[in-house]
């Protein structure tokens, strides 16, 4: 079936320093891609989202990437704070109407 | 205020036993999905429901039913629960029928089945 990719599972960075977050799907047909946060206790919450027909979207500190050749889309969080300690999921949609989620990053931010 | 709304937030049964996982969300969506955590494997999906009567299976779906009778609300149900069926699970809506919008997640039930 079709599946998704995500690295690293976890990842420890130097508040101020970047994190990156990378994904590959196997559905050539996916054209959805969303980024969520997930706290402690709580739902997944979105925090950026791109679609097939757009390479790279930012948000303030947080940009997304998309290479549809190579089927992969990456997180990029710049200047981190504590309050990005959380795990993070991508996902993509599939041509079947079915979301499949990667299967998480627990990112830790050091003081 | 616009959310989802799931209920038990905890639940603890023995296997076999009946159960049913209500989801509710006010937001007029189309698209409602169940979805179970587990450690290492991430969100897996259930089922899905693109509109009122029209459900399909997720990724995961043996061992549970659904039903989406009314637009605003999509119950999970394990008719015979088993203890492989102790995890994390989070309803979640989005306005789209396909599902390619924001998805708004539940606070999420925990259940265990002894």
């Amino acid at each position: 079936g079709e599946n998704v990719e995500q690295h690293p599972s976890t990842l420890s960075v130097q508040e101020g320093d970047s994190a990156v977050i990378k994904c590959t799907y196997s559905d050539s047909a996916s054209n959805y891609f969303p980024w969520y946060k997930q706290e402690l206790g709580k739902g997944p919450q979105l925090i950026i989202d791109i679609r097939s027909n757009v390479g790279e979207k930012k948000d303030q500190r947080i940009a997304v990437t998309l290479n549809k050749t190579a089927k992969h889309f990456s997180l990029h969080i710049t200047e981190t704070q504590p309050e990005d300690s959380a795990v993070y999921f991508c996902a993509a949609y599939s041509s079947a109407s079915k979301i499949i989620f990667g299967s998480g990053t627990r990112l830790s931010i050091r003081p | 205020e616009a959310q989802v709304t799931q209920n038990p937030r905890y639940l603890i049964t023995v296997t076999g036993k009946k159960l049913t996982v209500t989801c509710s969300q006010n937001m007029n969506h189309e698209y409602m999905s169940w979805y179970r955590q587990d450690p290492g494997l991430g969100l897996r999906q259930i089922y899905y429901s693109m509109n009122v009567e029209v459900t399909d299976k997720g990724d995961v779906p043996e061992g549970y039913k659904v039903s989406r009778k009314e637009k605003r609300n999509f119950p999970l149900i394990l008719e015979s629960p088993s203890p492989n069926q102790t995890s994390l699970y989070f309803c979640a809506s989005s306005p789209g029928g396909g599902g390619t919008d924001t998805q708004y997640f539940g606070p999420g039930t925990r259940l265990t089945v002894l």
